[in-house]
């Protein structure tokens, strides 16, 4: 079946160390897109990648990194830069830059 | 960066009641999407809106793109238990957005029994 695919759903990791998240869909999507969700808030996007190779920064990207080598995936790292990195984390991608959007299930990230 | 006004923040109505919930802009926008969110997971797309005036419906679920191209509202009739989750209204302006989507903040839906 097709869809977008997060993992791990849980994960927990020491202060101080990089973490990678993994987003991978077969919809054939062009577009993907990272988003963070603290509790009782709405979404806020921290990269999106509209082709392979080449990606832009949303409204919160610093201290997280991403790659789009390709087309499938779209990985995002939280590095030890990032002041509050529990969250969590969605991944969503899109047939082109302007329709809709559909989620994976996400990455609930606790750092400790 | 800009998150869109979604009101009310939560709701807590009876089992087959109708539940009304908008969203609203200072900025125009060219699409509006509405998603349900259950614990614990990603959003899912229950409508998407993409002319003025646009009236929408998905079963029960009903949802219109504003005249003024600056609002929203969803509207769910007869409401079950299972409507219970968190709904988010997600939009892209027609101009300085880069075609990203901004989301509303959400409305908590509880049903009674």
């Amino acid at each position: 079946d097709g869809g977008i695919t997060q993992s791990p759903k849980y994960l927990f990791r020491k202060e101080g160390q990089n973490v990678t998240l993994s987003c991978e869909q077969n919809l054939n999507h062009d577009a993907m897109y990272w988003y963070r969700q603290d509790p009782g808030q709405g979404l806020r996007l921290i990269y999106y990648s509209q082709i392979v190779n080449d990606f832009q920064k949303g409204d919160i990207a610093e201290g997280y990194s991403v790659s789009r080598e390709k087309k499938e995936s779209f990985p995002l790292t939280v590095t030890s830069a990032q002041k509050n990195p529990t969250a969590f984390y969605l991944c969503a991608s899109s047939k082109q830059r302007n329709t809709e959007a559909f989620f994976g299930q996400g990455t609930r990230l606790t750092v400790v | 960066g800009q998150q869109l006004n979604q009101s009310p923040q939560s709701m807590f109505i009876q089992e087959g009641e109708d539940v009304s919930m908008n969203c609203t802009s200072s900025s125009i926008f060219n699409t509006w999407l509405w998603y349900k969110q259950d614990p614990g997971e990603g959003p899912v797309l229950l409508i998407a809106l993409y002319k003025a005036g646009e009236l929408t419906s998905n079963g029960r679920l009903t949802a219109q793109f504003g005249i003024t191209r600056k609002d929203s509202f969803l509207n769910i009739s007869a409401s079950i238990p299972s409507d219970v989750g968190i709904y988010f209204c997600a939009g892209r302006r027609l101009t300085g957005g880069g075609n990203k989507l901004t989301f509303g903040t959400g409305t908590q839906l509880k049903v009674e029994l």
